[in-house]
């Protein structure tokens, strides 16, 4: 099973300022076929479902404003706010859905300093 | 619009049995895999399982395998998730979400409580 490992698990940035997030996965989720990585970036506040942020470990989804992207390939990712926002403040997840078990990473809480 | 809305949740006893369903709309149910992804209080995300869009085949985290039972009826669009022999343990909140290579649309979950 592949598993998920996110860091740090809780960061506190200064507003507009970047925030990086780290998500290292024990086995490559490159789909050889179409050379996608089957990796995705959710935000989920409080009482709330996860949001869809990035997919194909880069692509942002419609509607996610630009200050938000990822990066990384095969087993090392990275998910970048460029300036952070207070609605920003939220618990973010990396999740590999190239085989099952699907696995996500334990998450990283992101706190204004 | 894509909307997901599950239904089902509550408080069960250790060892009952509980089934959740899944209402999807706005989209085309039947093209798409299907999934239950779990969330304990204060925890993170844990997938559960998933089922292709015939039925044909389904998959299951190792702690529910035995227990739970993923299916679908693509007639009425809808997603169920059965679940016996519950624990403790698999008290959390249930989100039923479509899967694509884009990643995963969620439902707004239902709370399930394991409790005596």
């Amino acid at each position: 099973d592949i598993v998920m490992t996110q860091s740090p698990d809780f960061l506190a940035v200064s507003l507009g300022e970047r925030a990086t997030i780290n998500c290292k996965s024990s086995q490559s989720v490159l789909y050889s076929s179409n050379n996608k990585n089957y990796l995705a970036w959710y935000q989920q506040k409080p009482g709330q479902p996860p949001k869809l942020l990035i997919y194909w470990a880069s692509t942002r989804e419609s509607g996610v404003p630009d200050r938000f992207s990822g990066s990384g390939s095969g087993t090392d990712f990275t998910l970048t706010i460029s300036s952070l926002q207070a609605e920003d403040v939220a618990v973010y997840y990396c999740q590999q859905y190239y085989t099952t078990p699907y696995a996500f990473g334990q998450g990283t809480k992101l706190e204004i300093k | 619009e894509v909307q997901l809305v599950e239904s089902g949740g509550g408080l069960v006893q250790p060892g009952g049995s509980l089934r959740l369903s899944c209402a999807a709309s706005g989209f085309t149910f039947s093209s798409y895999w299907m999934n239950w992804v779990r969330q304990a209080p204060g925890k993170g995300l844990e997938w559960v399982a998933n089922i292709k869009q015939d039925g044909s085949e389904k998959y299951y985290v190792d702690s529910v395998k035995g227990r739970f039972t993923i299916s679908r009826d693509n007639a009425k669009n809808s997603l169920y998730l059965q679940m016996n022999s519950l624990r403790a343990e698999d008290t959390a909140v249930y989100y039923c979400a479509r899967e694509h290579s884009y990643g995963f649309v969620w439902g707004q979950g239902t709370l399930v409580t394991v409790s005596s």
